[in-house]
């Protein structure tokens, strides 16, 4: 039972390269979100899909794009990574229908933009 | 928007004693408060939740009590282990929205054998 799976667990990109952060859980989730961690500023959401088909921007989502491929899947997408872009990112699920309750997380991708 | 405050910031106990966490929200229309664990290396899991129509909500050791009125919460562990060790994080959901969970800045909380 897999839960929440990120890839890739490490990432070390140069300013102005691209990326994916792909995401797929496996719970039948209806709600899947992205987070990022940085030391001291707690969990900030960069963007969710409340169902599929459906996303919309959270608290910190400049410089960022996303993609609810299907049920399972919310990829994170870097178009040109910046320094403040360095940050560790969670993707998250949780069954009910964007209410943001009972997240399940992922083990994490570590960033560095250099 | 909300606001939440966590304190403190690391807290070190002895093992088998108790530790206290607490968090205030500003947004009086908040009704969700989660709490989260995050062991080094691991994503947060979410350890017990309250609502605003309950005072005080207990899970073996765990335990999360709710003052509305003065828009605080806090995390209650009882006769704490070692692998009680890790970061936690409270969290309020004002409105009730996807987009409304904001997360204090965590507790690093150390177990002293």
């Amino acid at each position: 039972n897999a839960g929440v799976t990120q890839t890739p667990k490490f990432q070390v990109l140069k300013t102005g390269q691209s990326m994916t952060l792909q995401c797929a859980q496996d719970m039948n989730h209806n709600s899947m979100y992205w987070y990022r961690q940085d030391p001291g500023m707690g969990l900030r959401l960069i963007y969710y899909s409340a169902s599929e088909g459906t996303t919309d921007k959270g608290e910190v989502p400049n410089g960022y794009n996303v993609s609810r491929l299907n049920k399972r899947e919310f990829s994170l997408r870097l178009e040109s990574a910046a320094p403040s872009q360095t940050s560790v990112y969670f993707c998250a699920s949780s069954a009910n229908r964007g209410t943001n309750e009972k997240l399940f997380f992922g083990s994490g991708t570590q960033l560095s933009v250099l | 928007g909300e606001n939440v405050e966590q304190h403190p910031s690391t807290l070190s106990v002895q093992e088998g004693d108790s530790a206290v966490i607490k968090c205030t929200y500003s947004d009086s229309a908040s009704n969700y408060f989660p709490w989260y664990k995050q062991e080094l290396g691991k994503g947060p899991q979410l350890i017990i939740d309250i609502r605003s129509n309950v005072g005080e909500k207990k899970d073996q050791r765990i335990a999360v009590t709710l003052n509305k009125t003065a828009k605080h919460f806090s995390l209650h562990i009882t006769e704490t282990q070692p692998e009680d060790s890790a970061v936690y994080f409270c969290a309020a959901n004002s409105g009730g929205g996807a987009d409304g969970l904001t997360f204090g800045k965590g507790t690093h909380l150390i177990i002293q054998p």
